[in-house]
């Protein structure tokens, strides 16, 4: 099946930062990703849609102001955490479509301290 | 938001029952997957079935769809300690657009 990394696998950061998130589809193009947050024992929450050279499509509720998302390839997106506070750690996953099927990346463990 | 529902929210079975998870949606679907996540790790993707099939298998895992009640089953047969884990299904819509989650199943197998 097709393959997305994501990057990094966790990280830790001070309140007030920022924090980059990347989503790589390694072997197929993809058009559109999702990016997806999930809180402990919960399921995953879609944040929205990232569209290739376009702007992203925020689902309700989500600030599109701090969470910014860039989609400046067809292999590539990224979601940057702006002045991340600890109510934003969480575990953050993207997705990418390929055909019919949606293939996740790993995730994201954040942190803010 | 999310669409899906699951029943039942966590369930606990000694090794070697079967395990049955059910996942009901709202909206009309392109497909519906099932997928397995370990404590804190990434998603693995189990089994797709799409909206004109009623059953797939997969080794231990039968998934049945019934598009009328807009609800679909996961059977785990002959469970194993290594089954345990939160079982989520995913609906992706009629533009196969969007990937929505239910609120998954956390089942634990007892040794």
């Amino acid at each position: 099946g097709a393959v997305v990394s994501q990057h990094p696998s966790w990280v830790i950061c001070k309140s007030g930062t920022s924090v980059k998130i990347e989503c790589r589809s390694l072997d197929f193009q993809a058009t559109t990703m999702f990016w997806y947050r999930q809180f402990p024992k919960q399921s995953l929450m879609l944040m929205a849609t990232s569209n290739e050279g376009s702007k992203a499509t925020y689902e309700q509720g989500v600030e599109k102001d701090k969470f910014l998302i860039n989609h400046a390839s067809l292999t590539l997106s990224t979601l940057t955490v702006t002045s991340a506070h600890p109510e934003d750690s969480s575990f953050y996953i993207c997705s990418a479509k390929a055909r019919t099927e949606a293939f996740f990346g790993q995730g994201t463990r954040l942190t803010v301290v | 938001s999310q669409q899906g529902e699951e029943d039942p929210q966590a369930l606990s079975i000694q090794e070697g029952e079967n395990a049955t998870m059910n996942c009901s949606y709202k909206t009309s679907i392109n497909n519906l997957q099932w997928y397995r996540q370990n404590s804190g790790r990434g998603l693995v993707h189990l089994i797709l079935i799409r909206s004109n099939e009623r059953e797939k298998h997969s080794g231990r895992l039968r998934v049945t769809l019934d598009t009328s009640k807009k609800s679909s089953s996961l059977l785990i047969t002959a469970s194993r300690a290594a089954d345990t884990a939160s079982y989520f299904c995913a609906t992706s819509n009629t533009g196969g657009f969007k990937t929505i989650f239910g609120a998954g199943t956390r089942l634990f197998v007892k040794a």
